[in-house]
Parts: structure tokens; C-alpha cells; sequence
């Protein structure tokens, strides 16, 4: 089966700027998750959605990251304005189930530079 | 709160030798374990998890991984290790209701 895919694989934006990131689950996963990974740590989680609906956003700067998941199936993830500290590599993923023990399935990331 | 500890930076093994990367938690009852690896350029790839029952967890690639409750560890381990292992391996745990929790990641190397 197709794993997770995201584009664009890089990108290098100034600060101050936008930037949207897509990816697209795995067939048929219902729950799909946003990760931000700063070099040098694990990844933390922006955003999770369940089917078209938000399950726990509580780690996403909410006054300059947005994310949408039209239809259930793909998902943007935006950053308006960029700052410095916003580089880091995003990560996309998705999983059949949202129960705990839901093993999650990562796309290849977005690595994002702002300057 | 739910954290996981992951007390090395680097680990440094010698081709067919036996593997272990350190990952301790604490977590407010049962926890959910996982084990991810991450090739350079690549997403995190899934290799095994703990949810309940033996202790002991076989993943992919050869991995397995002690779950143990008195410790509160969930150590990775491998009889003997490949060159092809060299990677980053991050421990996650994910208690209900709540997000999974990663590490700071271990770089694995196994030299030949």
C-alpha cells in the first residue's frame, strides 16, 4: 500500500512570509496527525483530526498555524507569518484507529528554513 | 504528566554484537510504548510497541523490546546488531487520551 505522502520536501521561506504544507494519508487511516520536529529532538504534535474533525490542537500556535482537513482525507498545514524558530521539519501522519495503541505511519517530512 | 527519558545520545556498537538503547517513562497509569527508527531524509518508521500482556515485544527488522513496569523502562534490544541498523530510534508513549510523547532520539551506530 502507498505510505504517507507530503509536499513540498523542502522549503526556504524568509521570515515574515507563508507557507503551506500538504499531505495526503494513507488510504482508509481516519486519523491523521501533524508533528513539528526541531533538529536535535523528537517530534512534538501540532495537531490531530479524526476524520474531518479537530481532536486535540492544544500544542498548535494558534496565532500563526492553521490546519485544515477538507473531506477527511488531505490535510494542509500553514504558517503565517514565518518566524526564525518555525524552522524545523514537519512531519505528517496517519493511523487506522485514534485509540492510544494505534501504531502511526509517518510521511517523509517537509523540512522548512526560515531566514 | 507523561514523559519519556531517553538517557543516551549516541550508541556505539561493533557489527554482530548485541544492541540495547535506554528508554525509561513516566506516565500516570498504563502506558502505551512504541519504538520508531529514522533513516537520514526519511519519516519515522513504526518497529514495535508494548500495549499489554508479555513483556516481552517483537517488532520488525530483528528488534525486540523489554517492557518493564518496575523499572519503568521499555529498552530496545537486538541479538546482533547490522550495519544497515545505524539510524536514529526515538521512544514514544502515548497514555489514553493523550498524544504520543517522544524522546530526544538515540543515534544508533554499528561500525563494521
Amino acid at each position: 500500500e502507498a505510505g504517507v505522502a507530503q509536499s513540498p520536501r523542502y522549503k526556504i521561506i524568509e521570515k515574515r512570509q507563508s507557507v503551506a504544507f500538504w499531505c495526503n494519508p494513507i488510504s482508509g487511516h481516519a486519523t491523521l496527525y501533524w508533528y513539528q520536529q526541531i533538529l536535535g529532538q523528537g517530534p512534538k504534535l501540532l495537531i490531530q483530526f479524526q476524520n474531518n474533525g479537530v481532536v486535540d490542537d492544544s500544542q498548535l500556535p494558534k496565532d500563526r498555524f492553521s490546519a485544515e482537513r477538507l473531506k477527511g482525507v488531505d490535510s494542509t498545514l500553514k504558517i503565517q507569518p514565518a518566524k526564525l524558530e518555525d524552522s524545523a521539519v514537519y512531519l505528517c501522519a496517519s493511523s487506522l484507529g485514534q485509540g492510544a495503541w494505534d501504531e502511526q505511519y509517518f510521511g517523509p517530512g517537509t523540512r522548512l528554513t526560515v531566514t | 504528566a507523561q514523559s519519556v527519558a531517553q538517557p543516551e545520545d549516541q550508541v556505539k556498537v561493533a557489527e554482530g554484537n548485541p544492541l540495547t538503547v535506554k528508554c525509561t517513562y513516566s506516565v500516570s497509569g498504563n502506558p502505551y510504548l512504541f519504538w520508531y527508527v529514522q533513516y537520514p531524509n526519511r519519516g519515522l518508521q513504526f518497529l514495535l510497541k508494548y500495549i499489554t500482556g508479555d513483556n516481552l515485544v517483537k517488532g520488525s527488522y530483528g528488534f525486540e523490546a523489554e517492557f518493564n513496569k518496575s523499572q519503568t523502562s521499555f529498552h530496545l534490544k537486538k541479538p546482533s546488531a547490522l550495519v544497515s541498523d545505524s539510524a536514529l530510534y526515538f521512544c514514544a508513549v502515548r497514555p489514553s487520551g493523550y498524544a504520543l510523547n517522544f524522546g530526544k532520539g538515540t543515534s544508533l551506530l554499528v561500525t563494521p
